[in-house]
């Protein structure tokens, strides 16, 4: 069965303490690793989207990477306004031209000035 | 910047009644979805919708459930006999194509059955 694990469930840092949340996926074939961010009562907003092991992507003070097994999102110098509950998803190939997501539980990230 | 807007953003709806929460996708966008989140637990895969008929659903998607597209716009989710434990939010995304990125959800409606 497909599963998608994000560790830790929750994480609470200081204003420019650089850190990394995790995801790790067990899938029959993967078909793209998403990372959304959601905000309280709020859908998610995507972040990014990674295809093949040793992708990257950037964006500001974010960066998340792919290996056959987890993907990190790495948050360099956070801000308060990084405050979020960050989410992962996959797409896989699992009964063939699937479109669902599967999500993680997600990680709750507060971060204090 | 584009967005999925979802009506009304909070319902409270009796036991045994039926709902309908609406969805305004994205315009050019081809592919739309029904995901919800019970409180403190993962979004969940409800129902993917293409070409005017659904392409694939969950388990959670039983016979109390249906989708409609009925215009070029509005895309519905209805619950027939609700239950208390349909309480959740629920989001509509939509995509523009089958392959590529850009699963765009809205805001969510939060459905509380009493």
């Amino acid at each position: 069965e497909d599963q998608v694990t994000q560790s830790p469930e929750a994480l609470r840092l200081q204003e420019g303490e650089s850190s990394s949340l995790n995801c790790s996926y067990t899938v029959s074939g993967l078909r793209g690793l998403f990372w959304y961010r959601q905000d309280p009562g709020k859908g998610p907003e995507f972040l990014f989207t990674l295809y093949s092991a040793g992708e990257e992507k950037e964006k500001e003070r974010l960066k998340a990477t792919l290996t056959k097994k987890e993907s990190f999102l790495h948050i360099t110098a956070p801000k308060p306004e990084d405050s979020a509950t960050y989410l992962c998803a996959v797409r896989t190939t699992n009964g063939g031209a699937t479109n669902k997501l599967i999500f993680g539980t997600g990680t709750l990230l507060a971060v204090q000035p | 910047e584009p967005e999925v807007t979802q009506t009304p953003s909070h319902q409270v709806t009796q036991m045994g009644q039926e709902v309908i929460l609406r969805c305004v996708p994205i315009s050019n966008h081809l592919y739309f979805y029904w995901y919800r989140q019970i409180l403190g637990q993962k979004v969940e895969f409800l129902v993917s919708f293409y070409n005017n008929e659904i392409s694939e659903k969950s388990e959670i998607f039983d016979d109390q459930f249906s989708v409609e597209r009925p215009d070029g716009s509005n895309f519905t989710l209805k619950i027939r006999s609700t239950k208390l434990e349909d309480s959740a939010m629920y989001f509509c995304a939509s995509k523009v194509w089958t392959a590529g990125d850009g699963y765009t959800f809205g805001s969510g409606t939060r459905l509380t059955v009493v």
